[in-house]
């Protein structure tokens, strides 16, 4: 069964150090999404790609934060310098492009990373 | 911003009972996922629905929109321990395929 990749699983950094993660969505998925997802709350959405072009950063702290989608396909979030209020989850979702949500469209997420910065 | 909100935030029940979780918005959405999450793993979807005053089942899970597209509500008839998780609501609006999740329920079914 086709499943997103998130790599790594865990992740524990210090602070002000430079981090990066790496997502691998389902294959022919042409919209990809970065959520973070802190304990106990609600994921909250970082940015959103539709191939290899940003659609949706409002919400990712552009001072540190950055991610890029060179050949639409797979995806990287870089995080410089790291800060203690970073530390969450941070996941991949993917879903088929062009599609209205309906009873047949789903976003599919990874496992997630788990960032600690200490 | 379209904001969801979820209650409540946490729920402890003993297996068996049944529950009502809920989720509204001020906000009108072309359409509403529940999602159910296990510590350390990503959301796992149960269901869209995409009509006013639509409701669907998946076995002893009820789900409900609103007619006015703004809340939705899931029903969970006698709770087993296996359905334990965060269970989260999330809106689709705009262009753009938008997902906007709610805080999620805490759903604890205690054998």
């Amino acid at each position: 069964e086709a499943e997103v990749a998130q790599s790594p699983r865990y992740k524990i950094t210090e602070k002000s150090q430079a981090v990066a993660f790496w997502c691998d969505p389902i294959s022919g998925h042409a919209t990809l999404y970065w959520y973070r997802q802190i304990l106990g709350q609600g994921p909250e959405l970082l940015v959103q790609f539709q191939d290899e072009s940003v659609v949706d950063d409002s919400q990712l702290p552009k001072d540190r934060f950055s991610a890029e989608r060179l050949k639409g396909v797979d995806s990287t979030l870089k995080i410089q310098p790291a800060e203690l209020g970073d530390s969450a989850m941070y996941l991949c979702a993917s879903s088929r492009e062009g599609m209205v949500w309906g009873d047949n469209t789903e976003a599919f997420f990874g496992q997630g990373t788990r960032l600690t910065v200490v | 911003t379209q904001l969801l909100e979820q209650s409540p935030q946490f729920l402890s029940i003993q297996e068996g009972e049944n529950l009502t979780v809920y989720c509204n918005s001020s906000s009108v959405f072309s359409s509403l996922q529940w999602y159910r999450q296990e510590p350390g793993e990503g959301p796992v979807l149960l269901v869209t629905v995409v009509t006013g005053g639509e409701v669907k089942k998946l076995k002893r899970l009820t789900f409900q929109f609103g007619d006015a597209r703004k809340d939705s509500s899931l029903h969970i008839t006698a709770a087993q321990t296996g359905d334990t998780g965060l269970y989260l609501c999330a809106g689709e609006g705009g262009s753009n395929y938008k997902l906007t999740f709610g805080k999620g329920t805490l759903l604890t079914v205690n054998p």
